[in-house]
């Protein structure tokens, strides 16, 4: 059983510029959250995507968006690039019926670095 | 909404000492709980959750955490602790009526051997 697997592993943006990141969910597993880690902080909930809509968002800007493709693998785009931004972003994966319950799987993680 | 408080950032112990990880959280109801942990340039690995029931539970690698609603807490504990224990353990909450999932701050475990 393949996990969560995220893509690219690391990541140098310049400010005002726009990025995707990847998450391929583990098998089986319908619902995708993404979370910002910045360093030395606990991670930060960004939005969750159910099905291919999303099913919750946390305290961040409409330049923070995503999408979710019907394998349920699920991408996060900045657009608009702040130095803040620079963090390790994490995507989590749910099976079905668990969403409630938060049960996820979380992959290595993406590192972005804002210049 | 959900809140969780860490309150050491840094603890050092002795390999083969016994560890307890501090975590408070604030909800209304009976939340979701969980211990994560963290090695470096790692994602987060499930060490175990709390939905109800039994208030100690069991997870991976020999710890356990115990569920006070008095305290509104869910220490996690250990034994004796390993060298491969050093990480960064994050403890977290969710709520029964959102998906939105909070960690805390994290504590980083040094372990001396």
């Amino acid at each position: 059983e393949t996990g969560v697997t995220q893509s690219p592993t690391h990541l140098i943006k310049t400010r005002g510029q726009q990025v995707t990141l990847r998450c391929s969910s583990q098998s089986g597993h319908n619902t995708v959250s993404w979370y910002q880690q910045a360093l030395g902080q606990g991670p930060q909930f960004i939005f969750q995507y159910y099905r291919e809509e999303e099913n919750g968002r946390g305290n961040f800007p409409p330049r923070f968006s995503g999408l979710q493709f019907p394998n349920y693998s699920s991408e996060l785009n900045v657009n608009a690039l702040e130095l803040d931004d620079s963090a390790l972003y994490l995507c989590a994966s749910s099976p079905p019926g668990t969403s409630g319950r938060n049960e996820q799987f979380f992959g290595p993680g993406t590192r972005l670095t804002v210049l | 909404a959900q809140s969780v408080t860490q309150p050491d950032i840094h603890i050092t112990v002795s390999e083969g000492a016994s560890l307890e990880l501090r975590c408070n959280y604030s909800y209304g109801a009976t939340p979701y709980l969980f211990w994560y942990v963290q090695s470096p340039g790692q994602g987060l690995q499930l060490l175990l959750k709390y939905f109800s029931g039994d208030t100690l539970v069991q997870g991976i690698k020999g710890f356990e955490a115990e569920f006070k609603r008095s305290q509104s807490s869910f220490n996690l504990r250990k034994p004796s602790v390993h060298w491969s224990d050093a990480a960064e353990y994050f403890c977290a909450v969710g709520a029964r009526n959102n998906n939105d999932m909070r960690f805390g701050a994290g504590t980083r475990l040094t372990v001396k051997p």
